[in-house]
């Protein structure tokens, strides 16, 4: 089955603790995207991924990490979190061609306490 | 300002009825235009796109695009509740071919 694969599905950590929240896909798809969706502000893009070893800040970058050392995989690593970066967090991947959107992952809801 | 705009809601609607969901979108140079639907507690589904002006349709669902107005719609025939869920306005970056903008998302409720 063609999917997004995103762990864990929920995680609850410490202020400062660092974690990574992993992201892999299927469909040999060029692009990949984190994004975190807060009530109010809808999706906002994090980080994104032309391909191997090419990634770019989107619109949210501080305080995220990410890598992209193999085509499918596109972790997420928040070095130090804080309270403000509890949210809900969806990878996403889509193919090189112009009109294609974007496949989500199940989602990641994160509490920082 | 932001990138997309949409009505949060909700939009209540009795089963069988036609659903309009809006978005207008502030990037003159932006061509392809993507609706999703997101359920509670799910991540969002892509559902229809559109780049040129005019209608597409696929099953019940109508997407309307007027690039001279900058407004997106769409449009769900025959609503069923199973339709309930909250649809989100997504418009690429004519500048950037991986940035996508998305909208806070419409609230649909078809009531049985």
């Amino acid at each position: 089955e063609a999917q997004v694969t995103q762990n864990p599905r929920y995680l609850i950590t410490v202020t400062g603790k660092k974690l990574t929240v992993t992201c892999s896909q299927n469909m040999n798809h060029e692009y990949m995207s984190w994004y975190r969706q807060d009530p109010g502000l809808g999706l906002r893009q994090i980080y994104y991924s032309m391909n191997v070893e090419v990634t770019d800040k989107g619109d949210v970058p501080e305080g995220y990490k990410v890598s992209r050392k193999e085509k499918r995989n596109f972790p997420l690593i928040l070095e130090s979190p804080s309270p403000n970066q509890t949210s809900l967090y969806f990878c996403a991947s889509r193919p090189g061609q112009e009109n294609y959107g974007y496949t989500f992952g199940s989602g990641t809801r994160l509490t920082v306490v | 300002q932001k990138e997309v705009e949409q009505n949060s809601g909700p939009l209540s609607v009795p089963e069988g009825a036609i659903a309009s969901l809006n978005c207008t979108y502030s990037d003159r140079g932006s061509q392809s235009f993507f609706w999703y639907r997101q359920y509670s507690g799910k991540s969002p589904e892509l559902i229809m796109f559109i780049y040129s002006n005019g209608d597409k349709e696929d099953g019940r669902f109508t997407a309307q695009l007027n690039k001279a107005s900058q407004y997106v719609s769409l449009l769900i025939r025959d609503s069923q509740p199973s339709d309930s869920a909250t649809y989100l306005c997504a418009v690429k970056s004519e500048y950037n071919f991986n940035k996508f903008y998305f909208g806070s998302g419409t609230k649909l409720n078809v009531k049985p």
